[in-house]
């Protein structure tokens, strides 16, 4: 059984602040997303890695893919209210030819200002 | 561009009722998957159309069944409907093949509620 887990389930922190989400996984992935979910709406792709060792920059939002292309991070610089939300990782599994696609349990973000 | 549009957005039915809903992907996307969101967790994969074929399935039962038509839009049907399946029902677009998949596109979902 494949499975992603993402720690930690929910975090409540001030505006201003850092935070680290990370997404772990024992399955080898050919690539990885983070998707980032509102209430009452699907999620909204903000990246995807595909090669071990990759950092990736969107403003304040730092992604890296592991080295074994297991588990993944997303940090976010200065937190601000509107990055409050469900954030998500999703792995394409590297044992099929086509996207199989598994997601984590996701991180529930709340950014109080 | 329209993204991911899916149909209803909100629907109540009764337990061993039966429900379809639909989707039409993103223009230029020809695979279709659908998901089930629970409140609280995340998307668990139903199925994947592409062809118009099931070309793979996750771990539910016999009543979730789709369809995909051939300009790409997909069906997902559910019969003898139980409380369980109350859940927000996620469609997402992408293109085929794993070099080529970049991510899913989503729709906003419909939010189904079984009473």
């Amino acid at each position: 059984t494949q499975l992603l887990e993402q720690s930690p389930q929910f975090l409540s922190i001030q505006e201003g602040e850092n935070l680290t989400v990370y997404c772990n996984s024992s399955s080898v992935f050919s690539s990885l997303q983070w998707y980032r979910q509102e209430p009452g709406e699907g999620p909204v792709l903000l990246v995807t890695v595909v090669t071990g060792g990759e950092v990736k920059k969107l403003k304040r939002l730092t992604f890296q893919f592991g080295d074994a292309r297991k588990d993944s991070s997303l940090h976010i610089t200065a937190a601000q209210p509107g990055d409050t939300g469900l954030y998500l990782c999703a792995g394409a599994l590297e044992e099929t030819s086509y996207d199989k696609v598994i997601f984590g349990p996701g991180t529930s973000l709340s950014v109080i200002p | 561009d329209a993204g991911v549009t899916q149909s209803p957005t909100h629907l109540i039915k009764t337990r061993g009722q039966q429900v379809t809903l639909r989707c039409s992907p993103k223009s230029g996307h020809d695979t279709v998957s659908w998901y089930q969101q629970a409140l609280g967790q995340g998307p668990q994969f139903i199925f994947q159309y592409y062809e118009e074929e099931e070309r793979q399935r996750g771990n539910f039962p016999d009543r979730f069944s789709g369809h995909q038509f051939p300009n790409y839009s997909s069906e997902l049907n559910v019969n003898a409907l139980l409380l369980g399946d109350s859940a927000l029902y996620l469609c997402a677009s992408s293109s085929p093949g794993r070099e080529n998949w970049l991510g899913y596109t989503f729709g906003s979902g419909t939010r189904l509620t079984v009473v």
